[in-house]
């Protein structure tokens, strides 16, 4: 299947630092990706669709301007947490969809533990 | 508004038994596809079975078989001779057809006794 891998897989930092997550989908080409949190023993939440070369689509009550999203190549999307507070300190999950197959395949998942 | 239910936060289940996880969905949508993930400890998702709702034919892959009632908007998943491996937690998920997003029941935990 698809290959979609995720950097890093664990970060730690400061309170008020910002940290970049990558997601790159390794053997096809991902014109949406979507980003999802995940806090302990609960469900995924969507929090952002990425889309190639445009702007990203935020879910409500997510902070554009705390997480932001680019997507400039059809094999990358980042998230990046700006200044980053102990309460975004959670588990970040991407995804990329397959074109034509109407399936997402999941990156490994990058915990961040904020300070 | 798409909405996934899973009712079951934990279910276990006896090394090579059956067991049956639930899952109620509501789309506004007639064309739509559902899922059954696993997420085991390693935290990476993972595709069980995929069920697309224009199929009246439940979905089979090899010990993993759904029971699609589209009428009921119910879409559950057994499992069958369960294996240590299969403990995990399993999210149902919706999508439909025409978009983009996937949206994730709450997770139901299956612990497999031996």
């Amino acid at each position: 299947g698809a290959v979609v891998s995720q950097h890093p897989s664990w970060v730690i930092c400061k309170s008020g630092t910002s940290v970049k997550i990558e997601c790159r989908s390794l053997d096809f080409q991902a014109t949406t990706m979507f980003w999802y949190r995940q806090f302990p023993k609960q469900s995924l939440m969507l929090m952002a669709t990425s889309n190639e070369g445009s702007k990203a689509t935020y879910e409500q009550g997510v902070e554009k301007d705390k997480f932001l999203i680019n997507h400039a190549s059809l094999t990358l999307s980042t998230l990046t947490v700006t200044s980053a507070h102990p309460e975004d300190s959670s588990f970040y999950i991407c995804s990329a969809l397959l074109a034509g197959s109407g399936e997402l395949f999941f990156g490994e998942g990058s915990r961040l533990t904020v300070l | 508004a798409q909405t996934v239910t899973q009712s079951q936060p934990e279910m276990s289940v006896q090394e090579a038994e059956t067991v049956t996880l639930s899952c109620t969905y509501d789309t506004s949508e007639s064309d739509y596809y559902l899922f059954w993930y696993k997420q085991p400890p390693s935290r990476q998702m993972i595709l069980v079975i995929r069920q697309e709702a224009y199929k009246q034919q439940n979905a089979t892959e090899n010990r993993f078989s759904v029971n699609f009632q589209k009428a009921a908007k119910s879409f559950s998943l057994k499992i069958s001779d369960s294996q240590l491996g299969d403990a995990a937690m399993y999210f149902c998920a919706s999508r439909n057809t025409g978009g983009f997003k996937t949206i994730f029941g709450a997770g139901t935990r299956l612990f497999v006794k031996a």
